[in-house]
Order: C-alpha cells, then structure tokens, then sequence
C-alpha cells in the first residue's frame, strides 16, 4: 500500500515546454486533488477532482489542466511552461463519499511532492 | 472568496514551553478543519482535526479548539519538543465542496 504517487519527484523545464505531472493512490479513494505550494502563501488548489468523471477549478487553475483518468490517476498539465509556475506541486486524496466515519472521509492524504522549475 | 488567515507566520518557543496558532476563517459554511505538520522537504500530514459539532479535541500533547461563532479554532502543543520545529498548517472545509482553503503556514521553532 504505497497512498498516493508523485512522479516525477524534479523536473526542471524551459519556457514554453509542456509536461504533465502524474499521481495515483492505491487506497480507493473517490477525491483527489493538485496544490500548489509557495514560499508564504501556503498550499492554493489548482484542481480537484470530487469523483470519478468529475473535475472542477480551484484557486488558481490559470496555465493548468488536468484529467482523472480513472478511480486510481489524476493528472496535471502545463500547456506552455512559464517561469511563475516554479513551485512545488502536491497531489493528494480522500475518501470523500460513501459509507464509514465521517470524520475518516474527510482526511486528505499528501504524495511527497513534484518540485517544478521553469527557466 | 472564502479565505483562511493563520497566524502568526513565525513562532520560536523553549523547549518544555507551549505554543498556540491561530486560524481564522470566512465561510460560515465550514464544519471540518483539520491540521497539518510539514517538515522540511516533506509533505503535509495530518496532526489532529476537528468538526464543527465539537469545541475541543485534545491527542496528547496536541488539542485544537474551534469557536464558531467567532469563526476561529486555534493549535495548541504543549510540553514543546525540538522534534516539534516544522510548519503548521490550517485549513477549513465544507463539506459537499470538496476543497480545502488552507492558511498560509506558522513557521514553529522549538529551541533547546
């Protein structure tokens, strides 16, 4: 039972580059997300997705995109790589729904991290 | 827009003394707030949370406290530690939204 599964853990790109940043969790769960964090401002929501099927904007969702492949995959595109997307990306997961303690549902699981620079 | 505000940004406490953060947050609506602990380089795990149907929540040397009325909930460590050095953070969240809005982060430094 790894949770959730960060790749790439570095990645340096130029301006203007494209790549997508990839997470899975292996703990069933039915919500995920993807967070930026800077230095000072905390951890700002790019995009979650609620459900399978499902995806909406958060915070800051401006040069992003983003597809729940399946129950397991969420991913993050940058379409055009600017250098104010240097940052660290975290995906994280929840249980969100369905049966159990309410409490339990509503813990969000953190993978260790993508750190992004855009020269 | 909903927003949290946490304070202070950076706290340094003796080793042994307590140390309390404070959060603030806008959407009435809020009834779980939860709060994490990140070490350098690390990720964000989660220390204790509470809901809005409770005042206090205490794990050991941990406890939380929320006041909705005034919309505010506070950390509360005791008995600090230098394995208590990290950076806290708060967040608020409603539930049938999905999203957390965090707050900006408290630098702890516990000194020995």
């Amino acid at each position: 039972n790894a949770g959730v599964t960060q790749t790439p853990k570095f990645q340096v790109l130029k301006t203007g580059q494209s790549m997508t940043l990839q997470c899975a969790q292996d703990m069933n769960h039915n919500s995920m997300y993807w967070y930026r964090q800077d230095p000072g401002m905390g951890l700002r929501l790019i995009y979650y997705s609620a459900s399978e099927g499902t995806t909406d904007k958060g915070e800051v969702p401006n040069g992003y995109n983003v597809s729940r492949l399946n129950k397991r995959e969420f991913s993050l595109r940058l379409e055009s790589a600017a250098p104010s997307q240097t940052s660290v990306y975290f995906c994280a997961s929840r249980v969100g729904t369905g049966k159990g303690n309410s409490l339990a549902k509503n813990i969000q699981y953190f993978g260790a991290g993508t750190r992004l620079s855009v020269l | 827009g909903e927003n949290v505000e946490q304070h202070p940004s950076t706290l340094s406490v003796q080793e042994g003394d307590s140390a309390v953060i404070k959060c603030t947050y806008s959407d009435s609506a809020s009834n779980y707030f939860p709060w994490y602990k990140q070490e350098l380089g690390k990720r964000p795990q989660l220390i204790i949370d509470i809901r809005s149907n409770v005042g206090e929540k205490k794990d050991q040397r941990i406890a939380v406290t929320l006041n909705k009325t005034a919309k505010h909930f506070s950390l509360h460590i005791t008995e600090t530690q230098p394995e208590d050095s990290a950076v806290y953070f708060c967040a608020a969240c409603t539930s049938g939204t999905y999203k957390y809005i965090f707050g900006t982060g408290t630098r702890l430094k516990v000194l020995a």
